[in-house]
């Protein structure tokens, strides 16, 4: 079992870009979630999804957007990137009424 | 809203033990958790306690809930180099959401 990934591992944008960050699981989990973590910050999770098909928005959505079209996957698209969203990106997964397992981080820059 | 509170720095000798401690303010957990992230790597899961204990002893590691005072702590015996890191408490309620606090980096003096 590979757990949670996610790709890219780094990522350097400019100002305006935009990118996908892709999470994929293979622990049947029903619930996705997209975290950042900044210095001094914590988590803030981002959007989240409780099945396929399906997401909601989180602490800190606006930037941002995600689809989860395949159960095993959940995307996060930043459309026009900011300086602001210079972040680690962390996907987790879990069943419901469990704990969360995470992927390994996305290291974004954007200049 | 729910939060969960920990102090951001914790500096222990190594041998000695480490108590990182955590407050929460829902009601309705039902777990609590633990967790562990190392330099440039995601938050594994270090250990976890169910809502209606008061302890659970897993090798080098204790966890003891106050559910009164709504106070989590996590000890580490003989701490070593290895456990150097940033520790996360983490609250599960009945609505299924995780709130986390914002992590204890623990440094090791020698």
């Amino acid at each position: 079992n590979a757990g949670v990934t996610q790709t890219p591992k780094f990522r350097v944008l400019k100002t305006g870009q935009s990118m996908t960050l892709l999470c994929a699981q293979d622990m049947n989990h029903e619930y996705m979630y997209w975290y950042r973590q900044d210095p001094g910050m914590g988590l803030r999770l981002i959007h989240y999804s409780v099945g396929e098909g399906t997401t909601a928005k989180g602490e800190v959505p606006d930037g941002y957007n995600v689809s989860r079209l395949k159960k095993q996957n959940f995307l996060l698209g930043l459309e026009s990137a900011a300086p602001s969203q210079t972040s680690v990106y962390f996907c987790a997964s879990s069943y419901p009424g469990s704990e969360q397992f995470f992927g390994p981080g996305t290291r974004l820059t954007v200049l | 809203g729910e939060d969960v509170e920990q102090s951001l720095f914790l500096s222990v000798r190594e041998g000695d033990s480490s108590v990182i401690n955590c407050t929460y303010t829902d009601s309705s957990s039902t777990y609590l958790y633990w967790y562990k992230q190392e330099p440039g790597a995601g938050l594994q899961l270090l250990t976890y306690i169910f809502s209606n204990m008061d302890m659970k002893q897993d090798q080098r590691l204790t966890v003891l809930l106050n559910k009164k005072d709504k106070h989590l702590s996590l000890r580490i015996a003989d701490t070593q180099t290895g456990d150097s890191a940033i520790y996360f408490c983490a609250d599960l309620n009945r609505d299924d959401k995780i709130i986390f606090g914002k992590g204890t980096r623990l440094h090791i003096l020698p």
